[in-house]
């Protein structure tokens, strides 16, 4: 059964810090999705990552995905307020109905 | 494009009665819709996955009577809550998979809070 690690599962910053969040997953997966979730809300979908090597940016977060380790990484730079949220990996497989989420990592940016 | 919308957003009920919840997929079809559940501070559970025309799938521990879902179309499952109990107090999100999309991706649904008193 695919297992998904997420670390840390509570981080603080201040604003304008930088931060890396981890994704580690146990099983061969061909793509991994990044989410937030702000409070009471559902998920939105940050990243989609296709592929060993893959890399995406947008705004302050950039996503990263190696295959090959089972890694995937949020990397958060110059942190802001509205960043506060959970952030959720789930790796998954075109052809597989299965994503398993990770555990989620609540961010809280401080001013 | 690839909205999908759930209702009702927000339901109370009685303990023992039950409740219906209707996701739907807006502007694509979806040959395969989620349901999950997520506690208060934890992660989504996937409960079942619905296929249409079939037989949903359950995940181990999840009771299919309970918890029954239809798929009727393409655009529409529903799960119903059967004989809901406080511990059925949860967040209800569904997700449809675009099979017509790029990536084969799953889209979220708003999620319904159930709270059973």
């Amino acid at each position: 059964e695919l297992k998904v690690e997420q670390n840390p599962l509570f981080l603080s910053m201040q604003e304008g810090k930088n931060y890396t969040i981890y994704c580690n997953y146990s099983t061969t997966s061909d793509r991994l999705y990044w989410y937030r979730q702000d409070p009471g809300k559902s998920l939105e979908s940050l990243f989609v990552l296709l592929s060993n090597g893959a890399v995406k940016q947008e705004g302050r977060l950039m996503a990263s995905l190696d295959t090959k380790a089972r890694l995937s990484t949020l990397h958060i730079t110059a942190a802001v307020h509205d960043l506060s949220a959970t952030y959720f990996c789930a790796p998954g497989d075109y052809n597989n109905n299965d994503m398993r989420f990770g555990a989620g990592t609540r961010l809280t940016v401080k001013p | 494009g690839a909205v999908v919308s759930q209702h009702p957003s927000r339901v109370i009920c009685k303990s023992g009665t039950s409740v219906k919840i209707e996701c739907r997929s807006l502007d694509f079809q979806a040959t395969t819709m989620f349901w999950y559940r997520q506690f208060p501070k934890q992660s989504l559970m996937l409960m079942a996955t619905s296929n249409e025309g079939s037989k949903a799938t359950y995940e181990q521990g999840v009771e299919k009577d309970k918890f029954l879902i239809n798929h009727a179309s393409l655009t529409l499952s529903t799960l119903t809550v059967t004989s809901a109990h406080p511990e059925d107090s949860s967040f209800y999100i569904c997700s449809a998979r675009d099979r017509g999309g790029p990536n084969n991706e799953q889209f979220f649904g708003p999620g319904t809070r159930l709270t059973v008193l």
